[in-house]
């Protein structure tokens, strides 16, 4: 299995640009996550969802968005590129039992110039 | 108001020294978690506790679960440079929405050979 795969690795975006963080999870996990981790910080939730059709805001959803059309797929969309939205961007994946233990990605660094 | 206060903030070491980390809360938890992240990865699962006054073992690694289920701590026995991340807490709060996790403010450990 390759767990949760993120693409791309790194990205330099000017600011107005738009683009889409892909996450991929192989292991049939129903709840999956978005955070943004800031340099120094702990992660921030983004958006999250609970199966296919499913999404819900986290606790810093603005200028995002997101879609679950399949169990795998659970792209992070970033329409108008801001300074403020360069981070590090955490995909996470869970069962949903086994108290909610999260499975995270390598992760992808966006700089927003 | 954060949830989760993790201490310290920093902790610089060197190689064979023994260490504490705490993770506290005013909130109760059914359960902790605790994540290490290593430099340019995303977070690994170390351990869950779910019952109060619970102790688990990982190697040099020992973990706490207080017995009111409001804090936990890592103590790391002789650390090894291989020990060198982020480590972080995270659950969800008896009153919180179960199907996202809060993640605490981080501590950084440097163990320098």
């Amino acid at each position: 299995n390759a767990g949760v795969t993120q693409t791309p690795k790194f990205r330099i975006l000017k600011i107005g640009q738009s683009m889409t963080l892909q996450c991929t999870q192989d292991m049939n996990h129903n709840y999956m996550y978005w955070y943004r981790q800031d340099p120094g910080m702990g992660l921030k939730l983004i958006y999250y969802s609970v199966g296919a059709g499913i999404t819900d805001k986290g606790e810093v959803p603005n200028g995002y968005n997101v879609s679950r059309s399949t169990t795998e797929d659970f792209p992070l969309r970033l329409e108008l590129a801001a300074p403020s939205q360069t981070s590090v961007y955490f995909c996470a994946s869970s069962s949903g039992r086994l108290k909610n233990e999260q499975f995270f990605g390598p992760g992808t660094r966006l700089t927003v110039l | 108001t954060q949830l989760l206060e993790q201490s310290p903030q920093f902790l610089s070491i060197q190689e064979g020294e023994n260490l504490t980390v705490y993770c506290n809360s005013s909130s109760v938890f059914s359960s902790l978690q605790w994540y290490r992240q290593e430099p340019g990865e995303g977070p690994v699962l170390l351990v869950t506790v779910v019952t109060g006054g619970e102790v688990k073992k990982l190697k040099r690694l020992t973990f706490q679960f207080g017995d009111a289920r409001k804090d936990s701590s890592l103590h790391i026995t002789a650390a090894q440079p291989g020990d060198t991340g982020l480590y972080l807490c995270a659950g969800a709060p008896l009153d919180y929405n179960t199907d996202k996790l809060i993640f605490g403010t981080g501590t950084r450990l440097q163990v320098f050979p």
